[in-house]
């Protein structure tokens, strides 16, 4: 089974700094790939489907890249409601990764 | 607008049997994979198992196979996630979420079930 290596589990930025969590496959995944936020007492949210694709609704801020075993979701600039849990996962395999928590520094 | 609203939270016993429900509303609730969510706060996220409505096509996680049973309604579009004899360790949040089609991302989630199981 592929396990999917979620870093750093918790990364500290101010707002309107840049974050970038990175999810490490593996194997090999293709573009097999998604990342969601959490806040707490909410539902999961879809932000990326197919390691690049912004789903729909979701500000240009957040963006997804990678391939193969690296992949990484940036923020370009942290706003307020950024802060939250961050969770990658591939289409394959049942666990999500273990997630990043962005807290404010 | 796409919509899944989840029955409320439960308090059970350890050996009770227990049903939770998700009802889809906005869209052909037949054309997608469907999906139940375990979220254990401090563990994460985790797949249980999915359905495909259409045909009652059915998938479990080996974690959950044996565990649980997930079923459908297509006359009143919802799906349920049944335990027969539940243990205070399936004490969690529990999330149904609809798959986008060609995908296994999730793109509408329920808001959640608190299951909680206690002697």
């Amino acid at each position: 089974e592929i396990v999917l290596t979620q870093s750093p589990a918790t990364l500290s930025v101010s707002p309107g700094e840049r974050a970038t969590l990175s999810c490490r496959a593996s194997q090999s995944v293709s573009n097999t790939l998604a990342w969601y936020q959490q806040k707490p007492g909410q539902a999961p949210r879809l932000l990326i489907y197919g390691v690049s694709t912004r789903a729909t609704g979701i500000p240009a801020r957040f963006s997804g890249s990678g391939s193969g075993t690296e992949f990484t979701l940036t923020i370009s600039s942290l706003q307020s409601e950024d802060f939250a849990v961050y969770y990658c996962q591939q289409y394959s395999t049942w666990p999500f990764g273990g997630g990043t928590k962005v807290e404010m520094k | 607008e796409v919509q899944l609203v989840q029955s409320g939270a439960e308090v059970k016993k350890p050996g009770e049997s227990l049903k939770i429900s998700c009802k889809g509303s906005g869209y052909t609730f037949t054309n997608y994979w469907f999906g139940w969510v375990r979220h254990m706060p401090g563990i994460g996220l985790e797949w249980m198992g999915i359905i495909y409505p259409g045909n009652s096509e059915t998938r479990y996680s080996p974690s959950f196979q044996g565990q649980v049973a997930i079923s459908v309604d297509k006359s009143i579009s919802t799906a349920y996630l049944q335990w027969s004899s539940l243990k205070a360790s399936d004490t969690a949040i529990y999330y149904c979420a609809r798959r986008l089609p060609g995908s296994a991302a999730a793109d509408y989630w329920g808001q959640g079930t608190l299951v909680t199981v206690s002697s």
